[in-house]
């Protein structure tokens, strides 16, 4: 059965501190997975998108690592921001068709306290 | 400043009602994504559209969701007859795609929040 599980449910970390959010996924075949973030009362923004081929991607203060072997990722957060205040989606895509099957995680609620 | 527009943005309905959620897509975009985002079930596609054309609808319950676009600004979603359990919020989103592309950027609209009593 194709799932991505997300881990933790829930993070709280200090303002400036780093943290990693993990994704794990037995989705296959694979294509390309996706970090989303979710601001409350808001629509999800596409932080990262990886394929196959790439096991790092950045985004200012988010990098994204990829390893397919394993079928794992994380999403790294340097220099937290009360900003960074959000929930965190994990979103693995198949080779099924053009675009391919979207498999979505529960995500990860990160509070980042002052 | 380009966006995706969704209207309405809440909506409170008695069961047995139809919903016509609207969105317009990103000018350009030729891709269109519907969504439904729910506690219980986190976010789910149920269909998209390349070129105005349904490309995938099988996240939707085919009894009583329906989405179409009558034009290349307009994507809409309708639910008839609505019930308790549909009570989500629905989001759209567009992108710009080219065939086999698997890297489009989604953008993504502010939601139409969805009770149904």
């Amino acid at each position: 059965k194709n799932q991505v599980e997300q881990s933790p449910q829930s993070l709280i970390i200090l303002e400036g501190k780093n943290c990693t959010l993990q994704c794990n996924y037995t989705v296959s075949p694979f294509s390309n997975l996706r970090w989303y973030k979710q601001d409350t009362g808001r629509g999800p923004v596409s932080l990262t998108i990886m394929t196959f081929s790439e096991n790092t991607k950045s985004n200012g203060r988010y990098t994204a690592t990829l390893d397919a072997d394993t079928k794992q990722s994380s999403l790294h957060i340097t220099a937290s921001q009360l900003s960074d205040s959000a929930s965190y989606i994990c979103v693995v895509s198949d080779r099924g068709s053009t675009l391919g099957r979207l498999y979505f995680g529960r995500g990860t609620q990160l509070t980042v306290w002052p | 400043d380009a966006r995706v527009t969704q209207t309405p943005r809440d909506k409170v309905t008695e069961m047995g009602q139809e919903v016509t959620m609207r969105c317009q897509p990103i000018l350009g975009h030729n891709t269109v994504f519907w969504y439904r985002q729910t506690m219980k079930q986190g976010l789910e596609l149920l269909a998209y559209f390349r070129n105005r054309a349904p490309l995938d609808d099988s996240g939707m319950p085919k009894d009583r969701f329906s989405a179409e676009m009558p034009d290349a600004t307009l994507a809409t979603l309708k639910i008839q007859p609505s019930e308790p359990r549909d009570s989500a919020v629905y989001f759209c989103a567009s992108a710009l795609g080219t065939s086999g592309s698997p890297q489009e950027t989604q953008y993504f609209g502010p939601g139409t929040r969805l009770l149904v009593l």
